[in-house]
C-alpha cells in the first residue's frame, strides 16, 4: 500500500473551510484514498473515500488531483467538534488499514 | 443501529498480571479487528478475523497476546502477562464482508479500552 505525508498540524478558524493535504505520490491505480478521523477518548471515524473523482458526503468533500498524487479533505465549515486527528490512508480495497501520524486539525473560536 | 462495544474502558494492571479485554461488533458484521494504539500515534492493527477464523495475525505478539471469535461474533483480546509498553489504547473495529473490487472497506470503531501497566 502506498505511503502517504501529511503535515502534523493545523489551524483552522471556527466556520471556515478547513483543508487537510495528503501527499500520496507512490499510489497505483487501484488503491483508493480513504480520510479517517479520532476525536481525543474516542475511536477512528470514517469520514470518506474515493478512488479517481472527487467525493462528497455530508461530512466533507475529498479533492483528489488529476494525477491521484495528492488530495485534499475539505470541511466546509469548520466547528469546534472537528478538533481532531485526520488520518489520510491509502489502501487497496479489501485490505487492512495502516494508520500513520495523521494531522491534529485544531479549530479555534 | 447499536455501535461497537467494548469493555471495560478503563483498566490498570501491574507487569506480570493478565488482563482481558472484550468487543461485541455490529451486529451482522462478519470481519473484526483488534488494535493497538500507543499516546501519540496512529492504531497499529494486531489481528483480524473473518467469522471465527483468523485472516491477519502477523502483528500480534503471540508470546503475550492472544485473541478469540469463538462464534464468529463477540471477541476477546488478552494479554498474559503484561509489560509497561502494553500501556495503550486497544480499539475494536469490525466490518462487513465485502469482495467486489470497487467496494470500499469502511470500518467502524468501538471507543476503545485505556490498558495502564504499572
Amino acid at each position: 500500500d502506498a505511503k502517504t505525508t501529511q503535515p502534523p498540524s493545523m489551524d483552522c478558524a471556527e466556520g471556515r473551510a478547513a483543508n487537510l493535504p495528503c501527499n500520496h505520490s507512490t499510489i497505483s491505480g487501484n488503491e483508493y484514498v480513504y480520510w479517517y478521523r479520532q476525536i481525543h477518548s474516542q475511536g477512528p471515524q470514517y469520514i470518506i473515500h474515493g478512488l479517481k473523482n472527487n467525493e462528497t458526503n455530508e461530512m466533507a468533500s475529498l479533492i483528489i488531483t488529476e494525477d491521484r498524487k495528492s488530495s485534499t479533505l475539505i470541511l466546509p465549515h469548520a466547528t469546534l467538534r472537528d478538533t481532531a486527528v485526520y488520518y489520510c490512508i491509502v489502501i487497496h480495497a479489501g485490505n487492512m488499514l495502516t494508520f500513520g501520524g495523521g494531522t491534529r486539525l485544531m479549530v479555534k473560536p | 443501529e447499536a455501535g461497537v462495544a467494548q469493555s471495560p474502558r478503563y483498566k490498570i494492571i501491574e507487569k506480570r498480571q493478565s488482563v482481558a479485554f472484550w468487543c461485541n461488533p455490529i451486529s451482522g458484521h462478519a470481519t473484526l479487528y483488534w488494535y493497538q494504539q500507543i499516546l501519540g500515534q496512529g492504531p497499529k492493527l494486531l489481528i483480524q478475523f473473518q467469522n471465527n477464523g483468523v485472516v491477519d495475525d502477523s502483528q500480534l505478539p503471540k508470546d503475550r497476546f492472544s485473541a478469540e471469535r469463538l462464534k464468529g461474533v463477540d471477541s476477546t483480546l488478552k494479554i498474559q502477562p503484561a509489560k509497561l509498553e502494553d500501556s495503550a489504547v486497544y480499539l475494536c473495529a469490525s466490518s462487513l464482508v465485502s469482495g467486489a473490487p470497487s467496494s470500499y472497506n469502511e470500518q467502524f470503531f468501538g471507543p476503545g479500552t485505556r490498558l495502564t501497566v504499572l
